[in-house]
């Protein structure tokens, strides 16, 4: 399968401890997106990176959230000190820039839950 | 501002029914893009169509297809002769540049056998 993937799938924690996520995206894709799902709502943009570089950073990722994307392959997103709203579905998503355009691919998400 | 709007929360119909999932955006861009996503229960989202707001012209997909309207910012996507597994949650979005992406709170779609 060489389609976005994450981990873990799902992850339950209690409030105040830290969890780390993890995006692999498709190969060749140079930007990668984080986007948070909340219960009967839309995906909500987090972050994106083009190869490295985090380019831009939503006003709902506080100063717990951090996102890294270290040799512009895989990405990881850290919540630190966890809080019972941060409890959503965590989607990464990948895209080959070409042209004007181009397709988000998503990967499956990580569901988080804090108790 | 950057907005989506998806009035219908929920719809039930019967299978083989035609059913029309609207979307209304709102962008004071003139280029723009706009998407269509279908989320199943196993929750991963799954990209149906993208348009490009300068090309007005309707798609159609086998039992889908797209009716772009720029004087009314409308989106809507409608289904012929819907089957049960066309069961899912459709997301519409808008973006005004290369990346992110605005989503609608989408249209939870029940087809009953």
């Amino acid at each position: 399968d060489t389609g976005v993937s994450q981990n873990p799938r799902h992850k339950i924690t209690k409030r105040g401890q830290n969890v780390t996520f993890r995006c692999d995206p498709i190969s060749e894709h140079n930007r990668l997106y984080w986007y948070r799902q909340t219960l009967g709502q839309g995906p909500e943009f987090l972050t994106y990176f083009q190869n490295e570089a985090q380019l831009e950073k939503s006003r709902l990722l506080s100063d717990r959230f951090s996102a890294e994307r270290p040799k512009g392959s895989f990405s990881t997103l850290e919540i630190q000190r966890t809080e019972q709203g941060d409890s959503a579905m965590y989607l990464c998503a990948s895209s080959l820039v070409r042209g004007i355009y181009n397709e988000q691919f998503f990967g499956p998400g990580t569901r988080l839950t804090v108790l | 501002a950057q907005k989506v709007t998806q009035a219908q929360t929920e719809i039930s119909v019967v299978e083989k029914e035609d059913v029309t999932l609207d979307c209304v955006y709102e962008t004071r861009d003139t280029t723009y893009y706009l998407f269509w996503y279908k989320q199943p229960p196993s929750g991963e989202l799954v990209f149906l169509i993208r348009r490009n707001s300068f090309d007005e012209q309707n798609e159609i997909s086998g039992r889908y297809s797209w009716n772009f309207q720029k004087s009314t910012s409308s989106f809507n996507f409608t289904i012929t002769a819907s089957q049960v597994v066309d069961s899912a949650v459709y997301f519409c979005a808008l973006s005004e540049s290369s990346y992110k992406l605005i989503f609608g709170s989408g249209t939870r779609l029940l087809v009953r056998p």
